[in-house]
């Protein structure tokens, strides 16, 4: 399916334990974006790449690492997964960074028990 | 630091005009996005600005004046459909996003 699409929609684990989010887009843009969403929160950075093979940090990377080996695909990890990453996990594309509007998988909503 | 800032939530009656205001407080400016987002889904590009003046697209229309540092999104013949999270979003100087927290808009008949 054309689009930006994620994988798990939703995921409950353990803390500790190590969760890969998965995002895919089929328009080979070439940015890509890792957000977290929070009740009361803005969207907030995790993580960004400009292209495959760069990524860079974004507001608040701890305790998380990406990579992006094919444009197409950013897969986002939490290493060993603490209570305070619950949170709505949004992927998304964009083409480029200046006036591009970006847009956005349906979202993984993560549990960490 | 960075600032967004939009009120919380709203209520309106469905048919009326709505305006959602935004003020920033950001480190540069490279243009303001306005963006909708419908509970439990993904927020979907509404409008782009980055010249001051008033951006028409339909029923909603969208404000900037970058010397107040101050924007609007403006909702006209509103619809029940048109109840969801409108969030405002800031692109800095090193060209990141920076967003608000939303403002939930409840439309009532």
């Amino acid at each position: 399916d054309a689009g930006i699409t994620q994988s798990p929609r939703y995921k409950i684990t353990e803390t500790g334990r190590q969760v890969t989010l998965m995002c895919h887009q089929t328009w080979s843009h070439s940015y890509m974006f890792w957000y977290r969403q929070d009740l009361g929160h803005g969207l907030r950075l995790i993580y960004y790449s400009a292209a495959a093979d760069i990524t860079d940090k974004g507001e608040v990377p701890d305790g998380y690492v990406v990579s992006r080996s094919k444009t197409e695909n950013f897969p986002l990890t939490l290493e060993s997964a603490t209570r305070s990453q619950t949170s709505v996990y949004f992927c998304a594309s964009s083409e480029g960074s200046e006036w591009y509007e970006q847009y956005f998988g349906p979202g993984t909503r993560l549990t960490v028990t | 630091g960075q600032n967004i800032d939009q009120p919380t939530e709203m209520t309106a009656t469905e048919g009326a005009i709505v305006q959602i205001n935004c003020t920033y407080q950001t480190s540069g400016f490279n243009g303001l996005f306005w963006y909708q987002q419908h509970a439990g889904e993904a927020p979907t590009f509404l409008s782009y600005n980055v010249l001051d003046g008033l951006e028409e697209k339909g029923r909603f229309s969208s404000f900037l004046s970058r010397s107040k540092g101050y924007s609007y999104l403006l909702l006209k013949e509103l619809q029940m459909k048109d109840s969801a999270s409108y969030l405002c979003a800031v692109r800095d100087s090193n060209y990141q996003l920076i967003w608000g927290a939303g403002t939930k808009l409840i439309i009532k008949p």
